[in-house]
């Protein structure tokens, strides 16, 4: 499967508790973004790297989240003293640029969180 | 006021009707526009993908974009059951640190009925 691949598909927590997510990006495609997804609603952008570097982060992304792509390959996306409000679904998406010179992004299943 | 508005629904529409999706936008720095289509608990899957104003056609989808007006459609002709799910565009600006960032839509919930 050369898609993109997310790990774990589900995660139940319990309040208070950390927890850490993986992707695995399409293998030639730099640039990596992270997103969540409550229900009923369209994702909504976290963070962004292109390669190794981290360029953008959201506002919506507090301090307790934090996220790495160590050497430019695969990322991680940690949530500390998880919130009943963390519970959404957590979309990795991979891209690379496209001859108009935009980006085709590419989504992973998404990693469900329950925090209960 | 969200940057990107599209009607929720739900919208069902018979086997075999032509159907018709609509966003809007207001940030005029959107420049790349697209068509996701996502199954209930699965990731977002790219359907379309078009630069600027125009149509861009594939198989029974076809995509419209009109720039001036801020506002983009998807038509699905012929639908199927299988093209019941959720529709979501994204957008996106050109350049800059937002370069790919996709602004999406809040979804339009089809459902196609045999």
């Amino acid at each position: 499967d050369t898609g993109v691949s997310q790990n774990p598909r589900h995660k139940i927590t319990k309040r208070g508790q950390n927890v850490t997510f993986r992707c695995d990006p399409i293998s030639e495609h730099n640039r990596l973004y992270w997103y969540r997804q409550t229900l009923g609603q369209g994702p909504e952008f976290l963070t962004y790297f292109q390669n190794e570097a981290q360029l953008e982060k959201s506002r919506l992304l507090s301090d307790r989240f934090s996220a790495e792509r160590p050497k430019g390959s695969f990322s991680t996306l940690e949530i500390q003293r998880t919130e009943q409000g963390d519970s959404a679904m957590y979309l990795c998406a991979s891209s690379t640029r496209t001859g108009s010179g935009g980006t085709e992004a590419f989504f992973g299943q998404g990693t469900r969180l329950t925090v209960v | 006021q969200k940057e990107v508005e599209q009607d929720p629904g739900p919208l069902s529409v018979p086997e075999g009707a032509i159907v018709s999706l609509n966003c809007t936008y207001s940030n005029s720095a959107f420049q790349y526009f697209m068509w996701y289509r996502q199954y209930s608990r699965k990731g977002p899957e790219l359907l379309m993908y078009t630069y600027s104003s125009g149509n861009k056609e594939d198989g029974r989808f076809t995509a419209q974009v009109d720039k001036s007006s801020k506002y983009i459609s998807l038509f699905i002709r012929d639908s199927q059951p299988s093209d019941s799910a959720t529709y979501l565009c994204a957008m996106s600006a050109a350049g800059g640190t937002s370069y790919g960032k996709l602004t999406f839509g809040q979804g339009t919930i089809l459902t196609v009925h045999p």
